[in-house]
């Protein structure tokens, strides 16, 4: 079975900074998936690669996918509170997710 | 508002009682998910419809625990006899087929804000 491996499990940073955020497969990635989630709450998509080399960017989140496509980074640009939550990365399979077990982001002002 | 409904969005419940919970997917979504997280986890597959018919299921998903997508639209997830580790956040996600070249494809996984489960 396919598991993923997420680092840091926890990451606090000082507004402003910049941070990225790491996802291993132990198999080829098919599609990676990079969501958000707030405490208690569903989670929110952010965005999918699925070939090697891709990199996708919404506002100041950037996600990257390694030309052997076990690897994903997510990398923020100049964090803001707003950024606060977990993010999850998550392999596509035929039927369903598998996710990482998720990083924790804390922004402090 | 469009998204994927969850209700309830919390349920406390003692040991040993039977608990429902319920799911509305984005209209015209075919495919249908539930994950269940427990604190510090990523979601974990319980199972899946694609309209009415459960196409897979956990082996997280034991005999207690039963889902249906009657017509294809809202999906219910009971879970029968709680136990204490049964309590966890139950995500219901779905999913639209997406026709590519010929070939259908499935991409982006919407998901609800979640049913949080507490067994006491």
């Amino acid at each position: 079975s396919q598991e993923l491996e997420q680092s840091p499990q926890s990451l606090i940073v000082q507004e402003g900074k910049n941070l990225t955020i790491n996802c291993t497969s132990s198999k080829t990635l098919y599609g990676l998936y990079w969501y958000k989630q707030k405490y208690g709450e569903g989670l929110i998509f952010l965005m999918m690669l699925q070939k090697g080399g891709e990199e996708k960017s919404h506002e100041k989140i950037t996600a990257k996918l390694d030309e052997k496509k076990q690897q994903s980074s997510l990398h923020i640009t100049a964090s803001q509170p707003s950024h606060a939550g977990i993010y999850l990365c998550g392999a596509r399979g035929y039927q369903k997710v598998t996710f990482g077990t998720g990083t924790k982001l804390q922004v402090i002002p | 508002d469009t998204g994927v409904s969850q209700d309830p969005r919390h349920k406390i419940t003692k040991r040993g009682q039977n608990v429902t919970f319920r799911c509305d997917p984005i209209s015209e979504h075919n495919r249908l998910y539930w994950y269940r997280q427990t604190l510090g986890q990523g979601p974990e597959f319980l199972t899946y419809f694609q309209n009415e018919a459960q196409l897979e299921k956990s082996r997280l998903l034991s005999d207690r625990f039963s889902a249906e997508r009657p017509k294809g639209s809202f999906s219910t997830l009971e879970i029968q006899r709680t136990e204490q580790g049964d309590s966890a956040m139950y995500l219901c996600a779905s999913n639209p087929r997406v026709a590519s070249g010929g070939k259908s494809s499935y991409n982006e996984q919407f998901f609800g804000p979640g049913t949080r489960l507490t067994v006491l």
